[in-house]
């Protein structure tokens, strides 16, 4: 089993909806990332978090430190949100463990 | 200012080669990380240097890897007796805060390598 486990692994939806990437990871953590990976492959640090709920214009992130669990979440979603979304966790440590992305596709 | 630049960009060897792969950091970063990311597969991280530390090899795969950073800056992956599970995209990254687990780190663009 994956420290870091994403879901879903795949999802496409319609220009406008509001989009929920999920999170959970079997690890203690000093912080949690989520990572923008666009079709050419450049990766963008878009939240780092160790607690409570980050915005970032129609992105938001929050974590359950209890839970072990961080959700992404797209208002108003748009045809350029379409990329790889990738959560990763520090665990204790510098270094970064990852999920395996969710490829999100919205359609316009 | 300049961000994280590797090179090259793609490079195609075959197997049983050697490769070296190059990254220079977001200038003043002083931790810069090497992760791979093959195709189909998520990312995994190879290796970190954290100013004038000793690195953390733990994800290294075999002894076929290593890394250097000279002078606190540029740093080099070399892969040597390249194998076809070698081919990834190798991805740099820096981050600038000493000390700080938690810093937000920059990407660069990435090395594909194809090993024939």
């Amino acid at each position: 089993k994956n420290e870091v486990e994403q879901s879903p692994q795949n999802l496409t939806a319609q220009e406008g909806e509001f989009i929920t990437i999920n999170c959970s990871y079997s690890v203690g953590i000093s912080a949690l990332h989520w990572l923008q990976q666009h079709p050419g492959g450049g990766i963008v640090s878009l939240f780092m978090l160790s607690s409570g709920k980050k915005k970032h214009g129609r992105l938001i992130a929050t974590i359950n430190i209890q839970e072990k669990h961080s959700s992404l979440h797209i208002t108003a979603s748009h045809p350029r949100d379409s990329a790889v979304y990738i959560c990763a966790v520090n665990p204790g440590a510098q270094k970064l463990v990852f999920g395996q992305g969710t490829r999100l596709t919205i359609n316009p | 200012g300049a961000g994280v630049s590797q090179s090259p960009s793609n490079k195609v060897t075959e197997k049983g080669k050697d490769v070296e792969l190059r990254c220079d950091p977001i200038s003043g970063h002083t931790a810069l990380y090497w992760y791979r990311q093959s195709l189909g597969q998520g990312l995994e991280f190879l290796i970190y240097f954290q100013g004038n530390s000793a690195p953390d090899k733990s994800g290294l795969p075999s002894d076929r890897f290593s890394a250097e950073r000279t002078g606190g800056s540029v740093s080099t992956l070399t892969i040597q007796r390249t194998q076809q599970e070698d081919s990834a995209v190798y991805l740099c990254a820096s981050s600038l805060v000493p000390g700080v687990p938690t810093d937000t780190q920059y990407f660069g663009p990435g090395t594909r390598l194809t090993v024939l």
